[in-house]
């Protein structure tokens, strides 16, 4: 089955500076990645997704890249507040009739004013 | 955006009893809604898919007579945790998926079931 990575678990950056999280996964048939940010005792949202036939997807300060040949996807947020203060979720799927999500083990960003 | 719900919120039970958690979307169809635990500070762990109609399909692991799943419509799915001991203790998240004309993979998420078994 799937099998997703994250890097880094956690992350601390200053207000205004980037933040970068790395998922790879294996399974080549997976052609549909979504981003979920969580706040502390709150349900997943939904961020940002890429499906397989896009390199890249921006929505204001927050982009995703998806490289299909190395098998790894980026979550990149841009000006970063301390509104982004949250645990994110990266996700991949699409590869099963079900529409199945297979979740990397999360990343904790900090953003200190 | 797509909604949906979860009830209840919080639930405190004695060990040995059975609790029932239900996921409702409230602005779409579902025919495909997911249950999810999570333990603190880990990641979201499927438990089962629920399928409208069918029996739903569990995760290596997950038993299914402990987990009860029942999706009686395209808006309801119902998780009954049975004789529910201390470490059944998490919190549970649904999720269901918005299919339309183009884009049938995007899960929305319930707000979570808080559930502490004495």
């Amino acid at each position: 089955g799937e099998n997703v990575e994250q890097h880094p678990s956690t992350l601390s950056v200053q207000e205004g500076d980037s933040a970068v999280i790395k998922c790879t996964y294996s399974d080549s048939a997976s052609n549909y990645f979504p981003w979920y940010k969580q706040e502390l005792g709150k349900r997943p949202q939904l961020i940002i997704d890429i499906r397989s036939n896009v390199g890249e997807k921006k929505d204001q300060r927050i982009a995703v890249t998806l490289n299909k040949t190395a098998k790894h996807f980026s979550l990149h947020i841009t000006e970063t507040q301390p509104e982004d203060s949250a645990v994110y979720f990266c996700a991949a799927g699409g590869s099963d009739s079900w529409g199945k999500l297979q979740f990397g083990a999360g990343t904790q960003v900090v953003v200190t004013p | 955006g797509a909604v949906v719900s979860q009830h209840p919120s919080r639930v405190i039970c004695k060990s040995g009893t059975s609790v029932k958690i239900e996921c409702r979307s409230l602005d779409f169809q579902a025919t495909t809604m997911f249950w999810y635990r999570q333990f603190p500070k880990q990641s979201l762990m499927l438990m089962a898919t629920s399928n409208e109609g069918s029996k739903a399909t569990y995760e290596q692991g997950v038993e299914k007579d402990k987990f009860l799943i029942n999706h009686a419509s395209l808006t309801l799915s119902t998780l009954t945790v049975t004789s529910a001991h201390p470490e059944d203790s998490s919190f549970y998240i649904c999720s269901a998926r918005e299919e339309d004309r183009f884009f049938t993979d995007t899960q929305y998420f319930g707000p979570g079931t808080r559930l502490t078994v004495l």
